[in-house]
């Protein structure tokens, strides 16, 4: 699977758009990307998946460069339940195994 | 659905011990998966199966660990003899495989404190 990249911490002022970065720069073609949140002492929560196009679901959105090689999570208006640890997963469509990383702790501010 | 359902929620045990953790997956979801969280190593994926079969037992540190899926609704996770280097959340996770998409649904985890 190919290893992602994400900086360890983040703030967000609450109200606003947090985006939290991912670079997977050796992704192959049949990997799709993942994003998880865990939210202190719970068990990780699926958030969105995509392949190479813009997904978009009620919780987040997820922009995918045109080569692949990195992604943003966008929450259009981040809330102090927001914060959590955000993990961006690489996952090949032919098996179900998901590798967790370090991911990024957000931290949303008042 | 209530979702996946581990028991314990906690479990403080002396070293030499053997601990069983057990899960419920949520009905209908094929694939089930084992992880562990310590502050040290993150989330490691310890084992996952699919249709009840194992299918990549690569992530279990060492013959002390063991799990089982006898049915389609039910599965453990057993560590013996415990020691102290085994305390950690221990989750476990189901998704119905597609092939397409795996969204995994994690249960709350069991805290094992192995003294």
């Amino acid at each position: 699977d190919a290893k992602t990249t994400q900086p360890p911490s983040m703030d967000c002022a609450e109200g606003r758009a947090a985006n939290l970065p991912c670079n997977h720069s050796t992704i192959s073609g049949n990997e799709y990307v993942y994003w998880y949140r865990q939210i202190h002492s719970q068990g990780p929560q699926y958030i969105i998946h995509g392949l190479k196009n813009n997904e978009t679901n009620e919780m987040a959105s997820l922009i995918i460069t045109e080569d692949r090689k990195s992604s943003t999570l966008i929450l259009p208006h981040a809330t102090l339940r927001d914060t959590a640890v955000y993990y961006c997963i690489v996952r090949v469509w032919s098996t179900d195994k998901l590798i967790f990383g370090t991911g990024t702790r957000l931290q949303v501010f008042p | 659905d209530a979702g996946v359902i581990q028991s314990p929620r906690h479990e403080v045990t002396e070293m030499g011990q053997e601990v069983t953790l057990r899960c419920k997956p949520i009905s209908g979801h094929n694939s089930l998966f084992w992880y562990r969280q310590t502050m040290m190593r993150g989330l490691e994926l310890l084992i996952y199966f699919n249709n009840n079969v194992p299918i990549d037992d690569s992530g279990m540190p060492e013959d002390r660990f063991s799990a089982k899926m006898p049915n389609a609704s039910f599965s453990t996770l057993k560590i013996q003899p415990s020691e102290p280097r085994d305390s950690a959340v221990y989750f476990c996770a189901s998704s119905l495989s597609t092939g397409m998409n795996t969204e995994a649904f994690f249960g709350q985890g069991t805290r094992l404190t192995v003294v």
